[in-house]
Parts: structure tokens; sequence; C-alpha cells
């Protein structure tokens, strides 16, 4: 039963243009949405999050979008880098607080060309 | 400032034998999570320990225990190692059980 689902395995984008990276979630009692880089070698590191009472939360390129009727979430990268080639997960927490139990999705390998 | 560091890096142990992981949290932060990576899939929570003590477990056999110690490290134990147990395990500490997490490089586990 996978509570955070990313259904697209892999993403390739050209540089300068905008990636999109999906998320659906099926538990409504989920109310604060991260989203973590990960190179290979090295543990995910915290990119951006948004809570359930905001639909945009922005941070220079990184825009999460929240669409809570849907229960989908979307991270958008403009412009996209060749150094943001990376696997990306969406986690969720129950808690309004990023430092709970989180559930992630099984993540997007993003690969940006130059 | 070190972050989280995770020992050992790289680990194969044979069905059945036990297995313990370590992790040192970020200076300042008092609480642990572990999670388990297997290949091509997110991670899944294991476990939290904040104050010594274990706050929250996921859907993990009891096969999975840990501690944590007065210096906030702390350790993941698995026994009765199962050929699925192979996986990459990430510890991440915070400060408080609502601070965000800073995640550890993971140990490397295969059962053989």
């Amino acid at each position: 039963d996978q509570q955070v689902k990313q259904n697209s395995p892999s993403l390739s984008v050209q540089e300068g243009r905008i990636s999109i990276l999906n998320c659906d979630y099926t538990n409504s009692m989920f109310d604060y949405f991260l989203w973590y880089k990960k190179y290979p070698a090295e543990g995910p590191t915290f990119l951006i999050s948004i809570s359930s009472i905001k639909d945009k939360n922005e941070d220079g390129r990184f825009t999460v979008f929240l669409n809570k009727s849907a229960k989908h979430l979307s991270l958008h990268i403009v412009p996209s880098q060749p150094g943001d080639s990376a696997v990306y997960f969406c986690a969720a927490s129950t808690y309004n607080n990023a430092g709970n139990m989180l559930t992630f999705g099984g993540g997007t390998r993003l690969m940006v060309k130059p | 400032d070190a972050g989280v560091t995770q020992s050992p890096t790289h680990l194969i142990k044979t069905r059945g034998q036990q297995v313990t992981l370590r992790c040192s949290p970020k200076s300042g932060h008092d609480t642990v999570s572990w999670y388990q990576q297997a290949l091509g899939q997110g991670p899944q929570f294991i476990f939290q320990y904040y104050e010594e003590e274990e706050r929250q477990r996921g859907n993990f056999p009891d096969r999975f225990s840990g501690h944590q110690f007065p210096n906030y490290s702390s350790e993941l134990n698995v026994n009765a190692l199962l050929l699925g147990d192979s996986a990459l395990y990430l510890c991440a500490s915070s400060f408080g059980a609502s601070g965000g997490y800073t995640f550890g490089s993971g140990t490397r586990l295969t059962v053989v």
C-alpha cells in the first residue's frame, strides 16, 4: 500500500528548460510535504517543503505546488541545470513538522542534458 | 561542523547473522531516525529515537531494534538477517522531533 507515489521513474530535460516532477498521495492526514534530492553515494538532502495550509512555496529556482483536492504535488525547477541531475524524492508527514516520520515516494531520476 | 556520520559504509553479512550499524548525529541534534532504502525504492521509516527511547516505529519486525546513547548517537541492530534485508540504511538526525532532518550517507548492507 504505497501512500506516496511518484509515477515517473525518470525524466530527461534540456538544460535551461523547466523540469516538472510529480507526486501523488492517498493519505488525507498528510499535512506537510517535502522534496529531497539524492546524489549517488550520498544521503538525501532537503530541497523545499510546503505545509498543507499553502498551495505554493518558492525558493530560488525551485517551486513546489500543492493541490490538496487532487492529493497531488509537483516540483518545478526553472531553469534546469546539469548539476540538478539526481534522484528526487517527495515525502509526506502526518504532523505539521518536518522531523516526524516521513513517508517517501519511490523517486524520480532527473537527467538534465547540457 | 560534521554532519551525520554512519559506520561502516559497506557491509557484507551471511543470512542468519546479526548486524549492528552506527550513527553519530549532527552536532546540536538530539533525535535520530533510521530508514531502509531498498534498491529502486524510496526510504522506509524504521524507527525514531529521542531521549534514549524509541518514540515511533514503522512497519518493521522485531528483528530490527535500536538504541540511543546519552551522547545522542544511535545503533541499529538487525537479527537473523534475511536476503531481503539487503538495502541502504540511512540515519537522519534532527533537533527535537519537529526539527528538519539531516541524512547521513548510509550503510550499504548486503546479505548473501
